[in-house]
């Protein structure tokens, strides 16, 4: 059974304390390794998506990647407007569907 | 551009009683998508459709039906809520095959 697991469950920061969070799936055939941000009272929001081993994404102080394996999310110099519930999701190929984690909720505090 | 808009927001229904979640689009994508978020358990896949026309089962469909009227909307039916059906409900579309998904902002039912 296809699986993603995400840990840990929540994280408390201080600004500036940077950090990762993790996803490992078991996913055969994994086509794509997707991160999403979600804001309370709303739907996710796409931050990026990852295809194979070695490959790195960057979006601000955001920083994706892909092993076999898992995937990090790095979080670098953090603000509080980055405290959000991370989601990771798996699709393999030929799948129509996501496969989601339940999510790391991260707090940044000031 | 609105993207994907749910309807309603909230909803508080009596067990037994049923109701239609709908969900459109305007981002001309040709799969679509109902998931549920519960607390503890992340998001879970209840229909989708890849194509208009066609619908497949996720990973919990007992207890709901679903329609793909055209290829902008896709509703969520429930026959006889029931309280374990007290969820977040959220719509995504997407592009074949790329499962880069745009979520709507979800709806919070209440089954009591």
């Amino acid at each position: 059974e296809d699986q993603v697991t995400q840990s840990p469950e929540a994280l408390r920061l201080q600004e500036g304390e940077s950090s990762s969070l993790n996803c490992s799936y078991t996913v055969s055939g994994l086509r794509g390794l997707f991160w999403y941000r979600q804001d309370p009272g709303k739907g996710p929001e796409f931050l990026f998506t990852l295809y194979s081993a070695g490959e790195e994404k960057e979006k601000e102080r955001l920083k994706a990647t892909l092993t076999k394996k898992e995937s990090f999310l790095h979080i670098t110099a953090p603000k509080p407007e980055d405290s959000a519930t991370y989601l990771c999701a798996a699709t393999q190929g030929g799948s129509e569907k996501l496969v989601f984690g339940k999510g790391t909720k991260l707090t940044v505090n000031p | 551009n609105a993207g994907v808009t749910q309807t309603p927001k909230f909803q508080v229904l009596k067990t037994g009683q049923s109701m239609t979640l709908q969900c459109a689009q305007d981002m001309n994508h040709n799969s679509m998508y109902w998931y549920r978020q519960d607390p503890g358990m992340g998001l879970r896949l209840i229909y989708y459709s890849a194509s208009e026309g066609t619908t497949d089962k996720g990973e919990v469909p007992n207890g709901y039906n679903v329609s793909r009227l055209n290829k902008r909307e896709f509703s969520l039916r429930l026959e006889s809520a029931a309280p374990s059906q007290t969820s977040v409900y959220f719509c995504a579309v997407g592009d074949s095959g790329a499962n880069v998904l745009t979520f709507g902002a979800g709806s919070r039912l209440t089954v009591l």
